[in-house]
């Protein structure tokens, strides 16, 4: 599985975008990008999905180049309660019996 | 999406006893579960895998006859730590997936051991 390089932590205010980038540089051609967040005490969400180019859901939209070696998740307009630890996560897409990897993940603070 | 549901929420027990944790696919059939454990601060660590009716794959490093795993259905998989130790309080979070679909995750069970 690819290894991924994200920022320790991040903080922002109420109202504001924020982009966390993911670094997988040795990403395979059939791995997808996958983002999760998780707050405390509680098991991970699944917020996104992609493969190339650009994806967008109703909660996130998710950047990703044409080389495939990194991408960007993009929270429009935070609240408070986006306060969380993301994960990306880089692999091949729902295959059969294989575990998601988690590696250190960026935690997000919003203050007001 | 799917549920996947854990029991107890939270568990305290006394060291060198055993502790059941109950995970549970409530609107699927899961032919794969999961079971990760996370310490504060860190990140999710997979602790094994197992499919239904056979035995679990273990990750290197954790110990099979400590962390029992049993999966006798395709809707509940059990993880029993035994003779539990208070190094062993974590959190204990279990996923399940049907097939090649999507990996749903339980909200997880903390267990703290005196």
């Amino acid at each position: 599985l690819a290894k991924t390089t994200q920022p320790i932590s991040m903080d922002s205010y109420e109202g504001q975008e924020v982009n966390i980038t993911c670094s997988h540089n040795n990403i395979a051609t059939n791995d997808y990008i996958t983002w999760y967040q998780q707050f405390p005490s509680q098991g991970p969400r699944f917020i996104i999905q992609g493969y190339k180019t650009k994806v967008t859901n109703e909660v996130a939209s998710l950047f990703i180049p044409a080389d495939r070696k990194s991408s960007t998740l993009s929270l429009p307009r935070v609240s408070l309660s986006d306060t969380a630890v993301y994960y990306c996560l880089v692999g091949p897409a729902n295959q059969a019996g294989t575990a998601l990897i988690f590696g250190k993940g960026t935690t997000l603070s919003v203050s007001s | 999406g799917a549920v996947v549901s854990q029991h107890p929420s939270r568990v305290i027990c006394k060291s060198g006893t055993s502790v059941k944790i109950e995970c549970r696919s409530l609107d699927f059939q899961a032919t794969t579960m999961f079971w990760y454990r996370q310490f504060p601060k860190q990140s999710l660590m997979l602790m094994a895998t197992s499919n239904e009716g056979s035995k679990a794959t273990y990750e290197q490093g954790v110990e099979k006859d400590k962390f029992l795993i049993n999966h006798a259905s395709l809707t509940l998989s059990t993880l029993t730590v035994t003779s539990a130790h208070p190094e062993d309080s974590s959190f204990y979070i279990c996923s399940a997936k049907r097939g090649g679909d999507e990996q749903y995750f339980g909200p997880g069970t903390r267990l703290t051991v005196t």
